[in-house]
């Protein structure tokens, strides 16, 4: 039962424009929503995150939109660069459950010099 | 470094035995969890061991089985391969109950 759906499956950005990862939850359950970055034979590693309480968080040229309403949430990465071309998985998880993590489908991103 | 040291980073096995991966986590860090990632999908998450007990556990079968150690390592086995075993696996891990997990960079095993 896939309970994070993520969008689009592959996307190709100019150097410079801003990339953005689109994906959407059914559990209402969850309270928190990261981030991760995954390059070829690496492990994934947390680029950030967002709780429900808030609608936007920003750290440097990442951006978490959050809309509770419409359980939905997206990254948002401006500037990209070619270094920020790798693999971007969205993930929920409901603390009070022992911190799981529901994964989407990952979204491959690359950026063009 | 992510402190999440993962052995072997890979390994061929013949469907129908039995194979066990190892983690060493960071100290301190008491929860550990385990996730399947089959090739060009998300983790699937096996299942989570704290203070070593489990207490947690995803849709996999009895034949995926783990254990974790007071020195902060973990293992996991897998009995009776099957070829859609193949796949990547990663060990995560934390201090107590928060979500910021960090991750190894995995082994990728190979069912023929």
């Amino acid at each position: 039962q896939q309970q994070v759906k993520q969008s689009p499956q592959s996307l190709i950005v100019q150097k410079g424009g801003i990339s953005i990862i689109n994906c959407a939850y059914e559990n209402t359950a969850f309270d928190y929503f990261p981030w991760y970055q995954q390059f070829p034979g690496k492990g994934p590693a947390l680029l950030i995150a967002i709780r429900p309480d808030v609608s936007e968080k920003k750290e440097g040229r990442f951006t978490i939109s959050f809309n509770k309403s419409a359980k939905q949430f997206s990254l948002h990465i401006m500037d990209s660069q070619p270094g920020d071309s790798a693999t971007y998985f969205c993930a929920a998880t409901q603390e009070t459950s022992g911190s799981r993590l529901t994964f989407g489908e990952g979204t491959q991103l690359t950026v063009n010099p | 470094e992510t402190g999440v040291t993962q052995s072997p980073t890979h390994l061929i096995k013949t469907r129908g035995q039995q194979v066990t991966l190892r983690c060493s986590s960071q100290s301190g860090h008491n929860t550990v969890s385990w996730y399947q990632q089959a090739l060009g999908q998300g983790p699937q998450f096996i299942f989570q061991y704290y203070r070593e007990e489990e207490n947690g556990r995803g849709n996999f079968p009895p034949r995926f089985s783990g254990l974790q150690f007071p020195n902060y390592s973990s293992e996991l086995n897998v009995n009776a391969l099957e070829l859609d075993d193949s796949a990547l696996y990663l060990c995560a891990s934390r201090v107590g109950a928060g979500p910021g997990y960090t991750f190894g960079s995995g082994t990728r095993l190979t069912v023929v």
